[in-house]
């Protein structure tokens, strides 16, 4: 079963500042997808950022990024210039590349707070 | 406005009876999930639905059941059998297809149980 680690319960950055989010996940499957959601307060579920196992180029979405290591089974999310909005609880997602189905297996999340 | 509805936001039971919570979405989705968030954890898949009339056990389908009879509308109830039914409960949806995993998100029912 493939299982999706967030080892941060909870960060804090400074407005403007940069914050690099971790992720880590476990699978032995070679063709899936890899995601990033934000949960503000009002527990709405917003897709940040998406980002494809085949390629090698990582995603990035204005003032989000990622790095994703393949090898490593590592996708963090950095977000630039933070700002007072982005304060939430962010997870991690890992979808298996199936026609099948896709179902989602979160992470635990960690709850970023933003600084004024 | 095309989206997902969940309704109502917040519903309270008390323990031994069944409660069914509404999912409706307008965005032409085939596919339809159920996933259940407890404090400190992340998004637990309860049920899928793929197509209408055919769906899925996802990981913690215990205690639950779902329809599927329209395209719009995967309703979802919590049974009596349920041992821990109180929790926030998310419904998502998606396309379908080879964009199945680009799942919509609505905005949460919160079901406490007494």
């Amino acid at each position: 079963a493939q299982t999706v680690t967030q080892s941060q319960p909870e960060m804090s950055v400074q407005e403007a500042e940069t914050v690099t989010l971790s992720c880590t996940y476990d699978t032995s499957e070679s063709d899936y997808y890899l995601f990033w959601y934000k949960q503000p307060p009002s527990r709405q579920m917003i897709l940040v950022i998406r980002q494809e196992a085949y390629k090698q180029q990582n995603a990035t979405e204005n003032r989000f990024s990622v790095n994703f290591q393949k090898a490593a089974k590592s996708f963090s999310l950095k977000i630039s210039d933070s700002q007072l909005g982005d304060a939430a609880m962010y997870f991690c997602a890992y979808c298996l590349r199936w026609a099948g189905s896709y179902q989602l297996t979160f992470g635990k999340g960690t709850k970023l707070s933003v600084i004024p | 406005d095309g989206g997902i509805t969940q309704s109502p936001k917040y519903l309270f039971r008390k323990e031994g009876q069944n409660v069914t919570l509404s999912c409706e979405q307008n965005l032409n989705h085939d596919a339809m999930y159920w996933y259940r968030q407890d404090p400190g954890q992340g998004l637990r898949l309860i049920y899928y639905s793929q197509i209408v009339n055919d769906f899925q056990k996802g990981d913690i389908a215990e205690g639950y059941s779902v329809s599927r009879e329209k395209k719009e509308s995967f309703p979802l109830t919590v049974t009596s059998a349920q041992k821990n039914p109180t929790a926030f409960y998310l419904c998502a949806s998606s396309i379908g297809g080879d964009n199945a995993y680009e799942q919509y998100f609505g905005p949460g029912t919160r079901l406490t149980v007494t």
